[in-house]
């Protein structure tokens, strides 16, 4: 069974929206810090952004890159993060990962598990 | 340009030791902030290697092991074997970010 599984990639064209999912399972959501990563085709991991939990107000952050564009929410009912994305541009062009925060202290984390990535082409 | 510089590719013969580094600031590893270590295989997505500095993983043989000092971090692959290569990446948090951020990668090669 894999704890986290993304969906909703898929080609999109500049200036478009499309939100990803990030359904979890085998572990318990509602007290989970989740984050998105990116990684655009041949480059390195960029980190998205991160919603906590509840206790925490489902407190948000995000990288420079995608502040004012991506929003991160969460329906702990149905344990799924969503990653929705605006004024899309190519550099936008990745495949995205969801993970969750591991450790006691947010700043400290590490990201495990991972989901298997969703790919978003931000392509005319 | 990453904000933890890691050495684009590193290489070694079966059974050699490699080192990566991982250099970072006094925003991030610089100011204590813990660094973690991630293999990725090639078409799969990152995996944990070590997280807080120096601790693995039950699973992640002890050939891993990983290390901090100032603002400088480093992975130490010993005994390579060919199923070694792949990218790995750092990771920390930057204070005047407020983001986690992480290294280039490097390309671990296998000759």
């Amino acid at each position: 069974e894999v704890p986290l599984v993304e969906s909703g990639g898929g080609l999109v064209q500049p200036g478009g929206s499309l939100t990803l999912s990030c359904t979890v399972s085998g572990f318990i959501f509602s007290a989970s810090t989740i984050h998105w990563v990116r990684q655009a085709p041949g480059k390195g991991l960029e980190w998205v952004g991160r919603i906590r939990g509840e206790a925490n107000s489902y407190a948000t952050a995000y990288g420079a890159s995608v502040k004012g564009r991506f929003t991160i929410s969460r329906d702990d009912s149905k344990t799924t993060a969503y990653l929705q994305m605006k004024s899309l541009k190519t550099d936008d062009t990745a495949v995205y990962y969801c993970t969750r925060a591991s450790g006691y202290y947010q700043a400290s984390a590490w990201f495990d598990p991972w989901g298997q990535g969703t790919l978003v082409t931000v392509s005319s | 340009q990453s904000v933890l510089t890691q050495p684009p590719s590193v290489s070694g013969a079966p059974g050699q030791r490699v080192t990566i580094t991982c250099t970072g600031s006094r925003s991030n590893i610089g100011a204590d902030y813990d660094v973690n270590w991630y293999q990725q295989l090639p078409g799969t997505a990152p995996k944990v290697l070590i997280y807080g500095n120096n601790n693995r993983p039950s699973g992640v043989p002890d050939r891993f092991s990983g290390s901090k000092s100032g603002a400088s971090a480093s992975l130490a692959i010993t005994g390579l074997q060919a199923e070694d290569e792949a990218d790995y990446y750092c990771q920390s948090f930057d204070s005047r970010l407020s983001a986690w951020v992480f290294g280039g990668g490097t390309k671990v090669t296998v000759l």
